[in-house]
């Protein structure tokens, strides 16, 4: 069984761009979450979606922004890149979603660097 | 809102010796409460998880304790090794109208000197 794919790997950006990344969860997982992580401030939660639907965000500006597909396929996109936004972006999948305690399964994230 | 203290942020251990991190958490709400490694360069994973009806886990040399008045847990490995060696995050879950969101603690890095 295939893990949580996460694409592009790497990728380089200047300031005032956007960017959109993509994560494909392991097959039958209908939640997806996504998190950013940085040296200092570990790993921080974006936003949760779970057959199509966002459930829950944290506290990050309008800039960043997601969405999931009928596939749970789900991508996000950050608009007008700050260079503060150079970062590891985590997206994890669980099998269950709601009041079950589902383990997360990461993928290898995808490495920004704004410039 | 919900948050997550993790301490230490390092922790340097004699192979062979315990290793314990702790972390706090505000949210009384939180039920389940994971850990996971991460090794450099990869991807996190699940080494041990508790949940909120349970005082203690344990599983071969890790073990985690989980005290609900004080809103705290704790992650205890015990004859380290150096493939231990590692960043160790620990998290509470919120279950909020059926949505998940797992907050993670800071990190602490985990270094076992041979």
């Amino acid at each position: 069984k295939a893990g949580v794919t996460q694409t592009p790997r790497y990728l380089i950006k200047t300031r005032g761009q956007q960017v959109t990344l993509s994560c494909s969860p392991i097959s039958g997982h209908r939640s997806v979450s996504w998190y950013q992580q940085t040296p200092g401030q570990g790993l921080q939660f974006l936003f949760e979606y779970f057959s199509e639907t966002q459930r829950n965000k944290g506290n990050f500006p309008g800039r960043f922004s997601g969405r999931q597909f009928s596939n749970s396929r789900s991508e996000m996109n950050v608009s007008t890149l700050e260079l503060g936004d150079s970062a590891l972006y985590l997206c994890a999948s669980s099998l269950m979603g709601g009041g079950n305690t589902g383990e997360l399964f990461f993928g290898e994230g995808s490495r920004l660097t704004v410039l | 809102g919900e948050n997550v203290e993790q301490h230490p942020s390092t922790l340097s251990v004699q192979e062979g010796d315990s290793a314990v991190i702790k972390c706090t958490y505000s949210d009384s709400a939180s039920n389940y409460f994971p850990w996971y490694k991460q090794e450099l360069g990869k991807r996190p994973q699940l080494i041990i998880d508790i949940r909120s009806n349970v005082g203690e886990k344990k599983d071969q040399r890790i073990a985690v304790t989980l005290n609900k008045t004080a809103k705290h847990f704790s992650l205890h490995i015990t004859e380290t090794q150096p493939e231990d060696s590692a960043v160790y995050f620990c998290a509470a879950k919120r279950v909020i109208q059926g949505a998940q969101k797992l907050v993670f603690g800071q990190g602490t890095r985990l270094t076992i000197n041979p």
